[in-house]
């Protein structure tokens, strides 16, 4: 079983929805999580970073973390055909970078 | 500024050739790291550099890959030979300490016939 679990989709939304992306994990030792967007044919970009249990907002992006459930959630509000990526979450327990894991990836596609 | 910059971004060969890969990271970034990324995974880490010394690479096949990173810039990534299971995208990436942000370049993409 490996650490960071993520649904793969593809996920397809109508521009304007609300899109839900989540990952599960086993190691409770994570305290710093991360969201990250990969377009095609390009690197992953960050997103969002949180450090423990708790929401994050930046604009239309809600980042929630549950530690008692071991799941992670990204939200993406009024999602726009721009959004369309893979969004990768990956974690931590140092807040070091060389110590992350990454999730598979869950492929995202707005429709205009 | 620019970001992180790898060449080439698509590269073919046959098995049993050897390839190299090429970083030149953000400037001043003394973190660089090399990533693996599987069709439909997330990035692995190969190895991971503080300015010029190697501090993890537990993650590298050191049979057929190696890494160097000269003057603690620039970084080229090998694999020889190299085989039909290396065919993948290799990310460079860098930060400014291991603390900082992780910036990725676009990738090179590796297949191998």
């Amino acid at each position: 079983q490996k650490e960071v679990e993520q649904d793969p989709g593809p996920l397809s939304v109508p521009e304007g929805a609300i899109v839900s992306l989540n990952c599960t994990y086993s190691n409770s030792a994570f305290q710093y999580f991360m969201w990250y967007r990969q377009y095609s044919r390009k690197g992953p970009e960050l997103l969002m970073y949180t450090y423990s249990s708790g929401n994050k907002e930046d604009g239309r992006f809600t980042a929630q973390v549950d530690k008692s459930s071991k799941y992670i959630s990204l939200f993406i509000r009024d999602s726009q055909p721009s959004d369309s990526a893979t969004y990768l979450c990956a974690m931590s327990h140092s807040g070091s970078a060389r110590q992350l894991t990454f999730g598979s990836g869950t492929q995202l596609t707005v429709l205009p | 500024e620019a970001g992180v910059v790898q060449s080439p971004r698509y590269k073919i060969i046959e098995k049993k050739q050897p390839v190299a890969f090429w970083c030149n990271p953000i400037s001043g970034h003394n973190t660089l790291y090399w990533y693996l990324q599987n069709l439909g995974q997330g990035p692995e880490l190969l190895i991971r550099y503080e300015n010029e010394e190697a501090v993890d690479d537990s993650q590298l096949p050191k049979d057929r890959f190696s890494a160097e990173r000269l003057k603690g810039v620039d970084s080229t990534l090998k694999i020889q030979p190299a085989e039909l299971g290396d065919s993948a995208v290799y990310l460079c990436a860098s930060s400014l300490g291991v603390a900082g942000e992780l910036f990725f370049g676009e990738g090179s993409r590796l297949t191998v016939l």
